[in-house]
C-alpha cells in the first residue's frame, strides 16, 4: 500500500523558519512534489525533486533523499499569508500517468 | 495566465441522482485528472485521462464514476447515481505532456453535497 507521513500541525512565528518532514512507503517512485492549500481553495504546486539534494525556490525551498525515503518542505521569512495546509505528494506512476499520491497534510499556523 | 476553471462551483442533489461536474483544463495540456477531498481530509486520486482513454483509476473510481473529454475543451466527471460518502470537493487537474516538475494545475474545485 501506499503511505505518506507528516506532522498534522505546526506552530511557527512570522519572520521565523519551519520544516515540514514527509516520509513515505509507496510501491513505485518517481518524484516527490509540495502542495500549498489554503483553507477553501485548491492544492497549489510548490516544488518538486526528482533526485536527491534541495530544490530552492525563493522563500520555499524542497530537499529529497530517496534512499532514506524522506523529504521536506522549508519555508524561510514567514509570512502570515502562509498559514495554510502543505501537503506531500509522490508521483508513484511510471510513464502513460502522473497521478499524485497526497498526505494528509500539515496545519502551518504563522503568528504574530 | 492561464487556469483550470470548473462548473459549478456549488452542486446540492439528492442521493440516487447522476451529476455532471465539468472542466476546462489549459488548453495545452494533454493530461487530465479528478480528485477528491473530503472535509478535512487529504485529496485522494479518482482518474487520470490521456489520448481520450483512462490511463489510471483508484479504488475510489467505481461503476459508477465515469470521465468523458467530449470536445476539445471540456473534461467531465459523472456520477451515475450519487450515494451519501460521495459528499465532498472534487478538483480537476491537467499538466504538460513533458517537462521535469510534474507541476499538475488544480482548478478551484465543485462542492458537491448529496442529501
Amino acid at each position: 500500500g501506499q503511505s505518506l507521513e507528516q506532522p498534522s500541525e505546526v506552530t511557527a512565528v512570522e519572520g521565523a523558519i519551519v520544516q515540514i518532514n514527509c516520509t513515505y512507503q509507496t510501491s513505485g517512485f518517481y518524484g516527490l512534489s509540495w502542495y500549498q492549500q489554503h483553507d477553501g481553495g485548491a492544492p497549489t504546486f510548490l516544488s518538486y525533486n526528482g533526485l536527491d539534494g534541495l530544490e530552492e525556490t525563493g522563500r520555499f525551498s524542497s530537499f529529497l533523499s530517496r534512499s532514506d525515503s524522506y523529504g521536506y518542505l522549508l519555508l524561510q521569512e514567514l509570512q502570515m499569508k502562509d498559514s495554510a495546509s502543505y501537503f506531500c505528494a509522490v508521483r508513484d506512476s511510471g510513464a502513460g500517468s502522473y497521478q499524485l499520491t497526497f498526505g494528509k497534510g500539515t496545519k502551518l499556523s504563522v503568528i504574530p | 495566465e492561464p487556469e483550470v476553471t470548473q462548473t459549478p462551483s456549488h452542486q446540492v442533489t439528492q442521493m440516487g441522482q447522476e451529476v455532471i461536474l465539468r472542466c476546462v483544463p489549459i488548453s495545452n495540456h494533454l493530461y487530465f485528472y479528478w480528485y477528491r477531498q473530503i472535509l478535512g481530509q487529504k485529496v485522494e486520486f479518482l482518474v487520470s485521462f490521456y489520448n481520450n482513454e483512462i490511463s489510471e483509476k483508484s479504488e475510489i473510481f467505481d461503476d459508477q464514476f465515469s470521465v468523458e473529454r467530449p470536445d476539445g475543451s471540456n473534461f467531465t466527471l459523472k456520477i451515475r447515481s450519487t450515494k451519501l460518502e460521495d459528499s465532498a470537493m472534487y478538483f480537476c487537474a491537467s499538466s504538460e505532456a513533458s517537462g521535469s516538475s510534474f507541476e499538475q494545475f488544480f482548478g478551484p474545485g465543485t462542492r458537491l453535497t448529496v442529501l
